[in-house]
């Protein structure tokens, strides 16, 4: 069965800061694994998408990495703003098309 | 990205009656759509997979005769809640892939139950 773990669980920091969110996966036959943000009340936006056969993504000041060997994803913030205060999520997808979610990390950024 | 589409946003209910919740993909075409339900600070829950022409694969543990699922197209799939109690409330997410894999989640259904 498929775990996924997220930490830390929460994170505070100062505006301006770089940061890393890492997700870790236990069955490394993924077919890819997707990023997400969540505001509270509501549902999830696609941030990125890395497919099992790619190392990293990037999207403006986002970039992600996948190690599927060794089970892990990180999500790089530059230079964070007050707006990215949300929920970040990791999801892999498996075998039957099966996804499963990380436990999440609550990011605040603070001015 | 895509878009997905989710009505209503909020609904507040009495206790046994039915809500249907609908999940739309407005610029691509979904064979399957998803169903999650999450309770406050905990992740997605996934309930049910929707096979449009088919019957929905249920997740275990969850009720296939408490939660109706119909994905009658490629783009619309529905979640009735039928005879609705209030341990029923709670935020109801739908998603769907793309043609690349990728998934798009709707906005969120918060179902409260009187």
């Amino acid at each position: 069965k498929q775990e996924v773990t997220q930490i830390p669980a929460a994170l505070s920091v100062p505006e301006g800061e770089n940061l890393v969110l890492n997700c870790s996966f236990t069955d490394s036959a993924i077919y890819n694994l997707q990023w997400f943000r969540q505001d509270p009340g509501k549902g999830l936006t696609s941030l990125l998408l890395i497919q099992s056969s790619q190392r990293e993504q990037t999207s403006g000041r986002l970039n992600a990495s996948l190690d599927k060997s060794s089970g892990r994803s990180t999500l790089y913030i530059a230079a964070s703003q007050p707006g990215d205060s949300a929920t970040y999520l990791c999801a892999v997808t498996g075998g039957g098309n099966k996804l499963t979610f990380g436990t999440g990390t609550q990011l605040k950024v603070e001015l | 990205g895509a878009v997905v589409s989710q009505h209503p946003s909020w609904v507040i209910c009495k206790s046994g009656t039915s809500v249907k919740i609908e999940c739309r993909s407005l610029d691509f075409q979904a064979t399957t759509m998803f169903w999650y339900r999450q309770f406050p600070k905990q992740s997605l829950m996934l309930m049910a997979t929707s096979n449009e022409g088919s019957k929905a694969t249920y997740e275990q543990g969850v009720e296939k005769d408490k939660f109706l699922i119909n994905h009658a197209s490629l783009t619309l799939s529905t979640l009735t809640v039928t005879s609705a109690h209030p341990e029923d409330s709670s935020f109801y997410i739908c998603s769907a892939r793309d043609y690349t894999g990728e998934l798009f989640f709707g906005e969120g259904s918060r179902l409260t139950v009187l």
